[in-house]
């Protein structure tokens, strides 16, 4: 049981370019999220996802597109990456059962850079 | 709207000290409590919740108790070990598709 899982962990972007970061989860939830985390303003919510086939804006959608075509998969893309995306992405994901929302697991964070 | 708000870092301690880190909230309506670490290279793991007013949450040793009355939800531990040394994250959530809404933060360095 592997938990969440994020591909790649570090990356290095020049402005303008393009990238999609992978969120991976076997514990068969519903939810999905990505966050990222810049210091000093904790973790701020981009997309999220309710379920396969289903994506919703957060607090900083702009500049993000994401997409979830499997359950177990979240994908986060940059069409046209900028230096303000320098960040550490976080993904997570969460079961929902019976009304009520369970803790959300996170993966280990993608550190990326844009020059 | 909803936010979080903790007391600012670094906090530097030595072993054994008491550590408190104050967490205050903004919410409309009863929101979930939670309190999350982070450890150096790491992501986020729940430490511990509270999801009504007065429920004390506690895990290794930390406690905090969610405080309506005075929109509060403060982390503390009764003798700290360098073990602890993280980031802490105060956060709530609200039910509208689960989110958290984090605090900025508080960087813990315990020394020996």
């Amino acid at each position: 049981n592997a938990g969440v899982t994020q591909t790649p962990k570090f990356r290095v972007l020049k402005t303008g370019q393009s990238m999609t970061l992978l969120c991976a989860q076997d514990m068969n939830h519903e939810y999905m999220y990505w966050y990222r985390q810049d210091p000093g303003m904790g973790l701020r919510l981009i997309h999220y996802s309710v379920g396969e086939g289903t994506t919703a804006k957060g607090e900083v959608p702009d500049g993000y597109n994401v997409s979830r075509l499997k359950k177990q998969n979240f994908l986060l893309g940059l069409e046209s990456a900028a230096p303000s995306q320098t960040s550490v992405y976080f993904c997570a994901s969460s079961r929902f059962d019976r009304g009520l929302y369970d803790e959300q697991y996170f993966g280990p964070g993608t550190r990326l850079t844009v020059t | 709207g909803n936010s979080v708000t903790q007391m600012e870092g670094p906090v530097t301690l030595s072993e054994e000290a008491f550590l408190t880190i104050n967490c205050t909230y903004t919410a409309t309506g009863y929101p979930s409590l939670f309190w999350y670490v982070q450890y150096p290279g790491e992501g986020l793991q729940l430490l511990l919740k509270a999801t009504k007013a007065d429920d004390k949450g506690s895990n290794k040793g930390f406690e905090a108790t969610y405080r309506k009355e005075t929109t509060s939800f403060h982390l503390e531990k009764g003798s700290v070990q360098v073990s602890d040394s993280a980031v802490y994250f105060c956060a709530l959530r609200y039910n509208q598709g689960g989110k958290l809404i984090f605090g900025q933060g508080t960087e813990l360095s315990v020394k020996p």
